[in-house]
């Protein structure tokens, strides 16, 4: 089975600076991977994905986050953070599970965004 | 608009009393699913579906129960809800790699 190790249950940063949320997954085949956000009391809503085209993946609000093959991480980042990306930040990847993919996610990470 | 709806948002019920949560999507999405969110575990599947009349058990299945008889219906049951199943709810449906999320169903068993 496949598996999603998020380094750092919580990550503090200050407004302007970089943020870097680390991930890295367990595979022996190619995965596809997702980074998905929630906001307090809300759901979860998809950030970005990879899925075996380009390395460099581009999301919303400014977040990106890169496939590393030889690392197996797929790490979000965004150059300057703003107080309005407080939330916690879940990795997830897919598995296969008798033929049919499901969905792993990583245990989260909150990040703190301070002024 | 596209979109999963659970229904209810939030429930405080007690021990033994049998409840479902009801989940529903406008999207014909075959693949749906049921998640348990507890703090410092992240998401853990509970069911999945991968069609009408095709279920099975996820990570988390003990005390639960689910059902596929619509194509756009996905309920979870639990038949004798335990204390250990308070928790927060997420009811998804998938197409291709793209999950959809509801907006999650607050749970608390006293």
């Amino acid at each position: 089975a496949q598996s999603v190790t998020q380094l750092g249950s919580h990550v503090s940063v200050s407004e302007g600076a970089l943020v870097l949320l680390r991930c890295n997954y367990s595979s022996s085949v190619p995965p596809y991977l997702f980074w998905y956000v929630q906001y307090p009391n809300q759901g979860l809503q998809l950030l970005l994905k990879y899925t075996s085209a380009a390395t460099l993946v581009k999301g919303i609000n400014g977040f990106e986050a890169e496939f590393k093959k030889s690392e197996t991480s797929f790490h979000l980042t965004k150059p300057s953070a703003h107080m309005s990306d407080a939330a916690e930040y879940f990795c997830a990847v897919t598995t296969m599970n008798s033929g049919y993919s499901t969905l792993t996610f990583g245990k989260g990470t909150m990040l703190l965004v301070s002024p | 608009e596209a979109q999963v709806t659970q229904n209810p948002r939030y429930l405080i019920t007690v021990t033994g009393k049998k409840l479902t949560v009801t989940c529903s999507q406008n999207m014909n999405h075959e693949y749906m699913s049921w998640y348990r969110q507890d703090p410092g575990l992240g998401l853990r599947q509970i069911y999945y579906s991968m069609n009408v009349e095709v279920t099975d058990k996820g990570d988390v299945p003990e005390g639960y129960k689910v059902s596929r008889k619509e194509k756009r219906n996905f309920p979870l049951i639990l038949e004798s809800p335990s204390p250990n199943q308070t928790s927060l709810y997420f009811c998804a449906s998938r197409r291709g790699s793209e999950q959809y999320f509801g907006p999650g169903t607050r749970l608390t068993v006293t």
